[in-house]
């Protein structure tokens, strides 16, 4: 009964290195959504996405950022050229379809750190 | 505009007691939903409970309940019987539309650490 899969669960890289986080939903589950939490702090939406298609993406920095979930394979954040603020931890999550509470199913989080 | 506010940044609570986490909450919308999670230290994110604007009664999940109070916009959680096992940062969120559940806006959090 695999939850949401994300991977790696942390990451290091240097200022400028792009950073990769995967993302598998749960079995069953074609929506993606991706937050970022940062310190002592809750989550924040960046973006929302189905199979090839990217539904909502007003919570994703405009420069660097970008994701995708293709029609095979897990679902990808992709962040360039790196700075110390992008350290943070980046959630993923996923809802089945219909739910009428909108429960979300997170996965355990990958933790960024930029040197 | 709308706000989650978790006014407890930390909680030490005897084990096998009672514990309440506040949150307030702050739209101007009629129909929203107020969740519950919980984060331990491994990182994940767990789902415990919701309430929906429009639910007359109180919402109950095994050892967690959720007191709503409409007119005060406060959806606190009450975890009955704590365990050690309940030691972890728990956050409520709210979501103001029923078109955007993945929205949700959060509070900071509070950490309750249970004492043997």
């Amino acid at each position: 009964n695999a939850g949401v899969m994300q991977n790696p669960r942390h990451l290091v890289r240097r200022r400028g290195q792009e950073a990769r986080l995967r993302c598998s939903p749960m079995k069953g589950h074609s929506h993606v959504y991706w937050y970022r939490q940062l310190p002592e702090e809750g989550l924040k939406f960046m973006v929302y996405l189905q199979k090839e298609n990217i539904i909502d993406e007003s919570g994703m920095p405009k420069e660097r950022f970008s994701a995708e979930f293709p029609k095979e394979g897990p679902s990808i954040l992709r962040i360039q050229q790196v700075v110390r603020g992008d350290s943070a931890a980046y959630f993923c999550a996923s809802s089945p379809p219909g739910s009428s509470t909108g429960e979300l199913f997170f996965g355990e989080g990958s933790r960024l750190t930029v040197l | 505009a709308q706000k989650i506010t978790q006014t407890q940044p930390g909680m030490f609570v005897q084990e096998k007691e009672a514990v309440t986490l506040d949150c307030t909450y702050d739209t101007s919308d009629q129909s929203y939903g107020l969740f519950w999670y919980k984060q331990p230290s491994s990182g994940e994110m767990i789902f415990l409970i919701y309430q929906g604007s429009y639910d007359e009664q109180n919402a109950t999940e095994g050892r967690y309940s959720l007191n709503f109070q409409k007119a005060r916009k406060s959806a606190n959680l009450v975890i009955s019987a704590s365990q050690l096992g309940d030691s972890a940062m728990y956050f409520c969120a709210m979501r103001d539309r029923q078109d955007s559940n993945y929205q949700l806006i959060w509070g900071a959090g509070t950490k309750l650490i249970i004492k043997p």
